[in-house]
């Protein structure tokens, strides 16, 4: 079985901070860690995805995230926070599993940017 | 551009009654999914469909129905029997290899009173 757990509910910064939304998962089978986007009554935009080539992945708006084997965690950084920032960020995991893939959503964390 | 289209964007419907909602998509992506999400909760799979005619149910796919007789499209339907349909709805695609993300649609907010 796969599980995410994105261990903030909420995390606050200011415009101009880093940013650093964390992300633990388990998997049963070599995983693919994806970190999507959501800003309000909208749908969800993948911002960079983890599929066993380099460690550290670089997606868009200046994110990027590093797989951690021996921690079990993908974290995701921005050096320097953006107003535009401030949204939903969900962390997926996705295994293959019986033949066939299944997904699993952390619960999200809300990015709130401050000027 | 290709993408994924859901309509209507906002849906308002008296309590007993059925809705349909409309997922397109032009990614020609065999896999397609739907989503409820409340606030706090994330994400919840209702129903998913990895080829044309098959669909499985989710986790919460009691009082839903879906169809997919195209590979384009996967409509959804809220019941009368759904007990909280209140709610946002997220459908999304994916190539059915286990390292393709999903590609979401913009979501339908369906209000029932």
């Amino acid at each position: 079985a796969q599980s995410v757990t994105q261990l903030d509910s909420h995390v606050s910064v200011s415009e101009g901070t880093p940013v650093l939304l964390r992300c633990n998962y388990s998997s049963s089978y070599s995983p693919s860690l994806f970190w999507y986007v959501q800003h309000p009554n909208k749908g969800l935009q993948l911002l960079l995805k983890y599929t066993s080539a380099a460690t550290l992945v670089k997606g868009i708006n200046g994110f990027e995230a590093e797989f951690k084997k021996s921690e079990t965690s993908f974290h995701l950084t921005k050096p320097s926070a953006h107003m535009s920032d401030a949204a939903e960020y969900f962390c997926v995991v996705s295994d293959q599993n019986s033949g066939y893939s299944t997904l699993t959503f952390g619960k999200g964390t809300m990015l709130l940017v401050s000027p | 551009d290709g993408g994924i289209t859901q309509s209507p964007k906002y849906l308002f419907r008296k309590e007993g009654q059925n809705v349909t909602l409309s997922c397109e998509q032009n990614l020609n992506h065999d896999a397609m999914y739907w989503y409820r999400q409340d606030p706090g909760q994330g994400l919840r799979l209702i129903y998913y469909s990895q080829i044309v005619n098959d669909f499985q149910k989710g986790d919460i796919a009691e009082g839903y129905s879906v169809s997919r007789e195209k590979k384009e499209s996967f409509p959804l339907t809220v019941t009368s029997a759904q007990k909280n349909p209140t709610a946002f709805y997220l459908c999304a695609s994916r190539e059915t290899a286990h390292n393709s993300p999903l590609h979401f649609g913009n979501g339908t907010r369906l209000t029932v009173t």
